[in-house]
């Protein structure tokens, strides 16, 4: 597609349950990021793949978070047994070539639109 | 770990004023980014500044990266209410991939 395209767009969930969140990057995009944003916040790391490279996992703040990637195109985020302290909005980004790259760094990230999650 | 520190962090001006954000840190960058989000929507790229030093003009917008790579300006000319929305800098860590997002400087120009 012409862009990053996330779904759904606003998630309401129970406390307990589990949530997936789907991104759709740009086709050909080899890198793709997930972010959370929380009011009043900055962008806070969760997720990279890059390739068929084991993706970076550093950023996720508990095991109850987990990413994948299929095919090296579209990525689901699963959140399971929501808290309250998970509602944000998560930002799924692409890019061509990795941004520690001299020419991916020059091009920045495209994002998505984002899915607002809030857990009840 | 690296952070990103903006100044100031909520800023309104009446149009045809001119404001600058400023974006510092402790740490050197490979790059800088500077995105603009508006509501209900992921940020979008400005402009990516590279070399220590470098000076970019997006219109009325005027970007700088600091001599050391650690810090960067965003100044605007001439305000307008089209210009409000949420300014985010980004760092691209030295030798990996992932940027550093500051908490962002929410621009409202009021006409």
């Amino acid at each position: 597609g012409a862009g990053v395209s996330q779904s759904p767009s606003n998630k309401v969930t129970e406390k307990g349950k589990d949530v997936e969140l789907r991104c759709d990057p740009i086709s050909g995009h080899t890198a793709l990021y997930w972010y959370r944003q929380s009011l009043g916040q900055g962008l806070e790391f969760l997720i990279y793949f890059q390739g068929n490279s084991a993706p970076d996992k550093s950023g996720l703040p508990s095991d109850r978070f987990s990413a994948e990637r299929t095919g090296g195109s579209v990525s689901t985020l699963t959140i399971q047994r929501t808290q309250q302290e998970d509602s944000a909005v998560y930002l799924c980004a692409s890019s061509l070539l990795p941004t520690g790259t001299r020419l991916g760094g020059r091009n920045g990230y495209t994002f998505g639109s984002g899915t607002r999650l809030t857990v009840v | 770990t690296q952070l990103l520190e903006q100044s100031p962090q909520f800023l309104s001006i009446q149009e045809g004023e001119n404001l600058t954000v400023y974006c510092n840190s402790s740490s050197v960058f490979s790059s800088l980014q500077w995105y603009r989000q508006e509501p209900g929507e992921g940020p979008v790229l400005l402009v990516t500044v590279v070399t220590g030093g470098e000076v970019k003009k997006l219109k009325r917008l005027t970007f700088q990266f600091g001599d050391a790579r650690k810090d960067s300006s965003l100044h605007i000319t001439a305000a307008q209410p089209g210009d409000t929305g949420l300014y985010l800098c980004a760092g691209v860590e030295t030798g990996g991939f992932k940027t550093i997002f500051g908490a962002g400087t929410r621009l409202f120009v009021k006409a």
